[in-house]
């Protein structure tokens, strides 16, 4: 049974540029968070999704988007790259009211 | 808003020995989930216990148990008989009860467990 999937793993872009990062939630869960977790610091919170709508939103610009398909499968967008997006982000799947199941991430570097 | 503390940058512990890492929580919700996750330098993070707030017991988990003191605000993960694998980075987290709730996380602890 995979558990949660995550492409590509590692990611450098240009500041300016936009990027796409996907998840695979895990067999069964239909719920998919997104977060980022800068070196050193703790995972922040940026948006989680369910039946295909975001249904809560953490502190981040509006560069930051996401989508889920009718496969609970998810993409991260984000826009207009700054030097600080620069970080892992962590995708995790669950049920709504689950501890989530998170996968390796997705390191990404903007230069 | 809630809010999670983690005090020790990083921890030391023997091999087979017990440690304790502190977790203290804010919030202003009546109910509510705490969480302990082991992140490895893989970067995957594992879950590893879940305590509720209305919870009259402390949670276990084979090695793991959870020392909750409500009226405290405290979530301190317990890891007894401590191996090598044990080394990698702790988070406490916590999350609303109820769907659709953001999870927030701590600093984060470094534990190295040493042979």
């Amino acid at each position: 049974d995979a558990g949660v999937t995550q492409s590509p793993t590692h990611l450098i872009k240009t500041r300016g540029q936009q990027v796409t990062l996907r998840c695979s939630p895990k067999s069964g869960h239909d719920t998919v968070s997104w977060y980022q977790q800068a070196l050193g610091q703790g995972p922040q919170f940026i948006f989680q999704y369910y039946e295909e709508e975001e249904r809560q939103r953490g502190n981040f610009p509006d560069r930051f988007s996401g989508h889920q398909f009718p496969n609970y499968s998810s993409e991260l967008n984000v826009n207009a790259l700054l030097l600080g997006d620069s970080a892992l982000y962590l995708c995790a799947s669950s049920l709504p009211t689950g501890p989530g199941t998170f996968g390796s991430g997705t390191r990404l570097t903007v230069v | 808003a809630q809010k999670i503390t983690q005090t020790q940058p990083g921890m030391f512990v023997q091999e087979k020995e017990a440690v304790t890492l502190d977790c203290t929580y804010d919030t202003s919700d009546p109910s509510y989930g705490l969480f302990w996750y082991k992140q490895p330098s893989s970067g995957e993070m594992i879950f590893l216990i879940y305590q509720g707030s209305y919870d009259q017991q402390n949670a276990t988990e084979g090695r793991y148990s959870l020392n909750f003191q409500k009226a405290r605000k405290s979530a301190n993960l317990v890891i007894s008989a401590s191996q090598l694998g044990d080394s990698a980075m702790y988070f406490c987290a916590m999350r609303p009860s109820g769907g659709y709730q953001k999870v927030t996380f701590g600093t984060g602890t470094k534990l190295q467990v040493i042979p």
